[in-house]
Order: C-alpha cells, then structure tokens, then sequence
C-alpha cells in the first residue's frame, strides 16, 4: 500500500511567519512530488512541483525534497491571512506504462492576522 | 473554456438512484483522472484514462462504479444503486501528458448527496 502522510493540523502561524508544512510517503520509486492548496469547498489548485532533491523557489513558496529520507515540504515566508487554506501533498510514480498521483489528507494551516 | 469543467456542480439522489457525473477536460490532454473526495480527507484516486483507453481502474470501490470515455475526451463516472457512502465531492483532472512530471489540473467538482 502506498502511503502519503501529513499532520492534519490545524498548523497556526501568525501573519508574516514562515508556515511550515510537511509530508512523507512510503515509496522510494516515487518520481515526482506535488503541493496543492485547496480552499474550503473549492478544488485543489496547483502552488508548485518538485522532482529532483533540494530546494526549489517560487515567489513566497520554498519547496525541499530528501528522497533518502522521503520527505518533502513547502514553506511559505511572511505567511498571509489568505494562505489559511488545506495545504494537500501528493505523489506520482510511474509503473507498467500507467502512472498514478496519491495525495495525503492535507495539513489545514490557519494564519491569524 | 480553458479549464476542466464538471458538472453538474451538485447532485442529490436517493439510494438505489443511478447517478452520471461529466467532466469535459482541458482541451487536447491526454490523461484524465476521477477522484474521490470525502469530507476532511484528501482526494482518493478512482480511474485513470490516457486518452480513451482506461489504463487503471483500481480505485473504484466497487462494481457499482463505471467511467468512460469513449472519444478520449469528455468523460463520464457513472455509480449505480447510490449508497449513504457514495456521498462524496467526485473530482475530475487532466493533465497535457504521460510524463511523471505532469501537474494535474482540477474541475471544481460535483457535490454528490445520497438521501
């Protein structure tokens, strides 16, 4: 069974903090990595896509990956009361010409103005 | 449209109902997935069609559950003989390629409510 783990939260940062968010997965074949924000009643949106281990930056957004330790998280500097949201991580791998995307049941993050 | 349009956007049925759920995906992507997401939980996979052949069908939680997509565009998730547990927001994703890489872009989803 493939598995994708996040803390459920609630993760409370104050405004302008850096919010942390973590998650790990049990397969070492895992190719690539994924990092959702999902409003309440709303579909998930894309913030950002990692693959290869380190750091990889997009504005506010720092996403890291440590294959060896299969784990991977987004940070979001001076956090805003609008990044209040379920941060959802997800993992693809690729296996006999399919492929699959596994998400974990996201870390709701509220930032307290 | 430029995005993954699902409809209807809500859906009430009464158990034993058979329900049909459309997602018309963004235009000219290969790879459609069906997810299925309950309350407080993430979304969990169902199907996964590459253009009209269904490559993965190991999600569906039972024989009540069917989806295609015969032209390898707009498809459909159909569940007969609705169930309590069948209440759930179904979500549809397309994505440009086969590629590992390939980020998935979602519909706004249909709110399924079995009474």
């Amino acid at each position: 069974q493939k598995e994708v783990e996040q803390n459920s939260g609630p993760l409370s940062v104050p405004e302008g903090a850096i919010a942390s968010l973590n998650c790990t997965y049990s397969d070492r074949g895992s190719q690539s990595f994924f990092w959702y924000r999902q409003y309440s009643g709303k579909s998930p949106e894309l913030i950002m896509f990692i693959y290869s281990n380190g750091d990889k930056e997009d504005g506010r957004f720092t996403a890291q990956l440590n294959k060896a330790s299969q784990y991977v998280s987004l940070l979001i500097r001076d956090s805003q009361p609008s990044d209040s949201a379920t941060y959802l991580c997800a993992v693809n791998w690729a296996t006999s010409g399919t492929y699959k995307y596994i998400f974990g049941t996201g870390t709701r993050l509220k930032v307290l103005a | 449209g430029a995005g993954v349009s699902q409809s209807p956007r809500y859906k009430v049925a009464k158990r034993g109902q058979d329900v049909a759920l459309r997602c018309d995906p963004i235009s000219g992507h290969v790879s459609l997935f069906w997810y299925q997401q309950a309350l407080g939980q993430g979304p969990e996979f169902l199907t996964y069609f590459q253009n009209e052949a269904q490559l993965d069908k190991s999600g569906l939680p039972s024989d009540r559950f069917f989806a295609e997509r015969p032209e390898g565009s707009v498809s459909t998730l159909k569940i007969q003989r609705t169930q309590q547990e069948d209440s759930a927001v179904y979500l549809c994703a397309s994505s440009p390629g086969q590629s590992y890489n390939s980020p998935l872009h979602f519909g706004n989803g249909t709110r399924l409510t079995v009474t």
